[in-house]
């Protein structure tokens, strides 16, 4: 499968306590996004990469967000002092240019909630 | 504000007939519209997409329009299936920068037997 993977799919942890999600994109994609969706509501941009370099953050990303994307392969998140509210789907897309466009595709995500 | 609107929560149709989505945008920056259907548990899977240089995109059974002048563009699924039954969301993008995905709400489709 060559797909954008994602781990773990799944994550309970406790208020207070940091995580860290990884996404591996496709391979030889050279952009990899960041979304997060809530219940009812469709996935919102969080920060995107070309390559290694994080070119652009959400005002959704507070300072207890942070991503990194070392040699411009896989990607992790890391989330510090969760919080309740940090309790969602967080799904990581990549891409590379077709034609004139650049389309996303969606790994599996990552269920986070927050106790 | 909501820049992308999904006013219909959800869809029921009859297996073999047309299913329509609709989607209106308010930015008028963006150029690349797409659509992609989810699953419970599952990340979006990427569907259809139309530029807006296009006012029509055909892949087998799903159609998307694009009237520019509207700011609407809709998903036409005929004949509709069961295994259609998803959340379809709408997606838009303005070229140049990070073309970031916009999305909708999601409208929720479930085609009956």
């Amino acid at each position: 499968d060559t797909g954008v993977s994602q781990d773990p799919r799944h994550k309970i942890t406790k208020r207070g306590q940091n995580v860290t999600f990884r996404c591996d994109p496709i391979s030889e994609h050279n952009r990899l996004y960041w979304y997060r969706q809530t219940l009812g509501q469709g996935p919102e941009f969080l920060t995107y990469f070309q390559n290694e370099a994080q070119l652009e953050k959400s005002r959704l990303l507070s300072d207890r967000f942070s991503a990194e994307r070392p040699k411009g392969s896989f990607s992790t998140l890391e989330i510090q002092r969760t919080e309740q509210g940090d309790s969602a789907m967080y799904l990581c897309a990549s891409s590379a240019r077709t034609g004139s466009y650049y389309e996303q595709y969606f790994g599996p995500g990552t269920r986070l909630t927050v106790t | 504000d909501q820049q992308v609107k999904q006013n219909s929560p959800s869809l029921s149709v009859q297996e073999g007939r047309i299913s329509i989505l609709n989607c209106d945008y308010t930015n008028s920056m963006f150029d690349y519209f797409l659509w992609y259907k989810k699953y419970p548990a599952e990340g979006p899977t990427f569907l259809i997409s139309i530029s807006s240089i296009k006012d029509k995109n055909e892949d087998g059974r799903f159609t998307v329009f694009l009237n520019k002048s509207a700011k609407h563009l809709s998903l036409h699924i005929v004949p509709s299936q069961p295994g259609d039954s998803a959340v379809y969301f709408c997606a838009a993008s303005a070229t140049g920068g990070s073309e970031k995905l916009v999305f909708g709400k999601g409208t929720k489709l479930t085609v009956n037997p």
